[in-house]
């Protein structure tokens, strides 16, 4: 199985903030990679796909990038409706592996 | 706008067979685009995928589950459903069914799970 590793666990962070939260895969995935976002109590919703094409409807202040290992997902400008918790997947092999999540707190 | 809906059980006792049924509305299940994911969230943790099927039925189940799992299909009903076998308390968890789409563009073959619902709590307890 490919091992998917975030960084970091948490953060704190006010509005307006640019955020950055980092994905490692152990294995190359070339740009395979995708990033939701949770809400406490709410199913994940599909935030990029594909390292870097942001799935429609999703805010441009979210943007992706990385192939092979390493991947980011950035928020430009922190909003109040962005404080949540954020996972990367790979969809390069089976099965699908999930990172173990970033919570993005309010300072 | 096409909708998932699980349904199955809140409780299931030790040792038994976990039950979930997710109905597709206002869309086809029978599309060749589509894959029929099972993803589940232990309270307070991370995302795990259990499985998928097609619409024909053909079906990959992660090595980590596969012992307990059966994932089906019923077009005619538009739904599909899970089956885990021999459950224990780790099992409790919010279980959610998802569309995983198999996107082509650019030269690159995407898949990612573009639509979700919302997720039943299954609790494994005597």
């Amino acid at each position: 199985d490919i091992q998917m590793t975030q960084s970091p666990s948490s953060l704190s962070a006010s509005v307006g903030d640019r955020v950055t939260i980092t994905c490692r895969a152990s294995h190359s995935i070339s740009k395979y990679l995708d990033w939701y976002q949770q809400k406490p109590g709410r199913a994940p919703n599909l935030l990029i796909y594909g390292a870097s094409s942001l799935q429609s409807g999703v805010p441009s202040r979210f943007s992706g990038s990385g192939s092979g290992t390493a991947f980011t997902l950035t928020i430009s400008r922190l909003q109040p409706e962005d404080f949540a918790t954020y996972y990367c997947q790979q969809s390069y092999s089976t099965p699908w592996t999930f990172g173990q999540g970033t919570k993005v707190e309010i300072k | 706008q096409v909708q998932l809906e699980e349904s199955g059980p809140g409780l299931v006792k030790p040792s038994q067979t976990l039950s979930l049924t997710c109905f597709v509305s206002g869309g086809s299940i029978s599309s060749g685009d589509y894959y029929w994911s099972w993803i589940r969230q232990p309270p307070g943790k991370g995302l795990e995928w259990i499985g998928y099927i097609s619409y024909s039925g053909s079906t990959y189940y992660n090595p980590s589950l596969k012992s307990r799992v059966t994932i089906s299909v019923d077009t005619s009903k538009k739904q599909f459903s899970l089956k885990l076998s021999s459950v224990t308390a780790a099992d409790t968890a919010v279980y959610y069914c998802a569309r995983d789409l198999d996107y082509y563009t650019g030269g690159y073959y995407y898949r990612y799970f573009d639509l979700w619902g919302r997720g039943t709590l299954v609790t494994v307890s005597s």
